[in-house]
């Protein structure tokens, strides 16, 4: 079953704590995506990935890192310093060419921090 | 850098109405835009991209370059129709950009 897989699906964390969210995709697509909804904010980039060993900020990422060491996984590690991590994240990913605009959605990820 | 607005964070409307769904966007480029749909409890999905000019149950989109918008319309709105839409934007460089979102609502 191909897909996007992201996993926890609901995590909790201390204050303080680095957390690193999965997300795995068997599509082969090149470019990978994480975003973050908060209500009434909709959908904010974080970082994206259009290839292996490479990945750029988006609009909102301080407090946040990832890495693209294999084309199906693009982990998000959320820092301690990021201020309000409490948050709802999806990962992303969409194939190359004139596919390249149709966008595959994972579940999300439920981040709260207490 | 490109920029999505929806400028209403909730729309609601009664069955049968006409809805319209607002979009506008800054690029300096030639963008692609696209509605994406996510219905309660599910993934967000692909609902219509303007490089199709498709209608997608019931709903279409046209790109107004000289008013810089993707209205999403619908002439007679079901309650199956309530969701969370949201307007997006891909650059050159496969960003894609999404706008506040909408919330609407389809009232009996």
């Amino acid at each position: 079953d191909g897909g996007i897989t992201q996993s926890p699906k609901y995590l909790f964390r201390k204050e303080g704590q680095n957390v690193t969210l999965s997300c795995e995709q068997n599509l082969n697509h090149d470019a990978m995506y994480w975003y973050r909804q908060d209500p009434g904010q909709g959908l904010r980039l974080i970082y994206y990935s259009q290839i292996v060993n490479d990945f750029q900020k988006g609009d909102i990422a301080e407090g946040y890192s990832v890495s693209r060491e294999k084309k199906e996984s693009f982990p998000l590690t959320v820092t301690s310093a990021q201020k309000n991590p409490t948050a709802f994240y999806l990962c992303a990913s969409s194939p190359p060419g004139t596919e390249r605009n149709t966008i595959y959605f994972g579940e999300g990820s439920w981040l709260t921090v207490v | 850098a490109q920029r999505v607005t929806q400028p209403e964070k909730l729309l609601s409307v009664f069955k049968g109405a006409p809805v319209e769904l607002k979009c506008n966007y800054s690029y300096s480029g030639s963008p692609e835009l696209f509605w994406y749909v996510q219905y309660s409890r599910q993934r967000l999905q692909l609902l219509l991209r303007h490089i199709s000019r498709e209608s997608i149950k019931g709903f279409t989109a046209d790109l107004n370059k000289g008013e810089t918008s993707f209205h999403l319309k619908k002439p007679f709105a079901q309650e199956e129709d309530s969701a969370m839409y949201y307007c997006a934007l891909i650059d050159a460089g496969n960003m894609l950009t999404f706008g506040g979102g909408t919330r609407l609502m389809v009232k009996p």
